[in-house]
């Protein structure tokens, strides 16, 4: 099973600054299938990048994903007030496809 | 458009059997590539992977509930069934359905999540 690590735990930011979050995984991630979603309080994930770097449909390009193998980034280059939620990254090249803790991305 | 919708009780009293079903349109697992998952969320925690079920009829599950979980699909009622046995208070949780497309692997669909309570 994999084990995926985020960090930090929670992000202090203000809107137009820029985000970078991280996950790390205790083994590689089978073909790169690396997700990242937002949650916002009472919502179901959002799901944001996929394949570690492809934007889903209508996410704006201020969201980027990177990395592979067993390091992996988002980036949020400038943070707009809907921004400030909670992020996961999901692993599903392997069966248990396991989520992250979560960073909250939250407002200075 | 792919929706998915949970149903099931709210409240489920510790020992019993929790029975989840998600139905979906826009989407059959007649065709070639689906499957639809269960993904739960205690309150104020991180995401938890549970099971997914393909149009081939393969499931996986979580290794550390399989011997609780079951799941199953109806494709004519475009439902797929969650059954979770001996539920205990740390089982409390949003539960959410999505769906999978085996082929480019990532859940893109989400239900809105149902939360289910333990407790006596």
């Amino acid at each position: 099973e994999i084990v995926l690590t985020q960090s930090p735990g929670t992000l202090s930011l203000s809107p137009g600054e820029r985000a970078t979050l991280a996950c790390r995984a205790s083994q590689s991630v089978s073909s790169n299938y690396l997700a990242w979603y937002q949650q916002k309080p009472g919502q179901a994930p959002r799901l944001l990048i996929y394949g570690a770097s492809s934007r889903a449909t209508g996410i704006p390009d201020r969201f980027s994903g990177s990395g592979s193998g067993t390091d992996f980034t988002l980036t949020i280059s400038r943070l707009e007030p809907e921004d400030f939620a909670v992020y996961y990254c999901q692993q599903y090249g392997s069966s248990p496809y396991s989520f992250g803790q979560g960073t909250k991305l939250e407002i200075k | 458009q792919i929706t998915l919708k949970e149903s099931g009780p709210t409240l489920v009293k510790p020992t019993q059997t929790l029975t989840l079903t998600c139905t979906f349109s826009g989407l059959s697992l007649r065709t070639s590539g689906v499957g639809v998952g269960w993904i739960r969320q205690p309150p104020g925690k991180a995401l938890e992977w549970l099971a997914v079920i393909y149009w081939n009829d393969d499931k996986r599950y979580s290794p550390p509930l399989k011997s609780r979980l079951t799941i199953t699909k109806d494709t004519s009622k475009n439902q797929v069934v969650l059954n979770m046995t001996n539920m205990d208070p740390v089982d409390t949780a949003t539960y959410f359905c999505a769906h999978r497309d085996f082929w480019s692997g990532y859940w893109a669909y989400w239900g809105q999540g149902t939360l289910v309570t333990v407790s006596s």
